[in-house]
């Protein structure tokens, strides 16, 4: 079955830690997109990568980082420099040069930072 | 400042009967309109999208129509089933170049009682 995964579903940190989640997509797309939503709020950009090797920020990357080595995989590090890190992260991906924009989800982890 | 807005933050509708949920957009660029559904702890599922060159485009139970001169599209279910109870989101981006980012809404919450 082609999808995106996400792991793990629910993650615990303590404050001051770095933490990474993972994403990957057997989908052959070659555009990724992570997301955080908070309660209340739409999705919102954090960073976004159209090619292996290259990504861009999104409206929200402060305190963000991620890395594009693979087609396959594109994990999220947040750092301790992230004020707010708690919150529902979504990881997408997207073909290009279809003319349809449409990004598919992976199930989302929900990170608790105390 | 929000470019795309639902400004209905819920719905209520009985089972068998319409839903119509909103969004109004405010960006003149965005000519590619998208709607997904998400339940809680879960990521988001692609509905239905409208490219501007139309002003409506069905799938089943679900038909999106887009006014351009106002900037406001809206979804259809016709007819709603309890299991459609879920969190809807309306999302945007211009098509052109190789922009692929997706603007989104709040989301309504749409509750179809039995």
């Amino acid at each position: 079955d082609g999808g995106i995964t996400q792991s793990p579903k629910y993650l615990f940190r303590k404050e001051g830690q770095n933490v990474t989640l993972s994403c990957e997509q057997n989908l052959n797309h070659d555009a990724m997109y992570w997301y955080r939503q908070d309660p209340g709020q739409g999705l919102r950009l954090i960073y976004y990568s159209q090619i292996v090797n290259d990504f861009q920020k999104g409206d929200i990357a402060e305190g963000y980082s991620v890395s594009r080595e693979k087609k396959e995989s594109f994990p999220l590090t947040v750092t301790s420099a992230q004020k707010n890190p708690t919150a529902f992260y979504l990881c997408a991906s997207s073909q290009s040069g279809t003319g349809r924009l449409e990004q598919y989800f992976g199930p989302g982890t929900r990170l608790t930072v105390t | 400042d929000q470019q795309v807005k639902q400004n209905s933050p819920s719905l209520s509708v009985q089972e068998g009967r319409i839903s119509i949920l909103n969004c109004d957009y405010t960006n003149s660029m965005f000519d590619y309109f998208l709607w997904y559904k998400k339940y809680p702890a879960e990521g988001p599922t692609f509905l239905i999208s409208i490219s501007s060159i139309k002003d409506k485009n069905e799938d089943g139970r679900f038909t999106v129509f887009l006014n351009k001169s106002a900037k406001h599209l809206s979804l259809h279910i016709v007819p709603s089933q309890p299991g459609d109870s879920a969190v809807y989101f309306c999302a945007a981006s211009p098509s052109g170049g190789s922009n692929y980012k997706l603007t989104f809404g709040k989301g309504t919450l749409l509750t179809v009682n039995p």
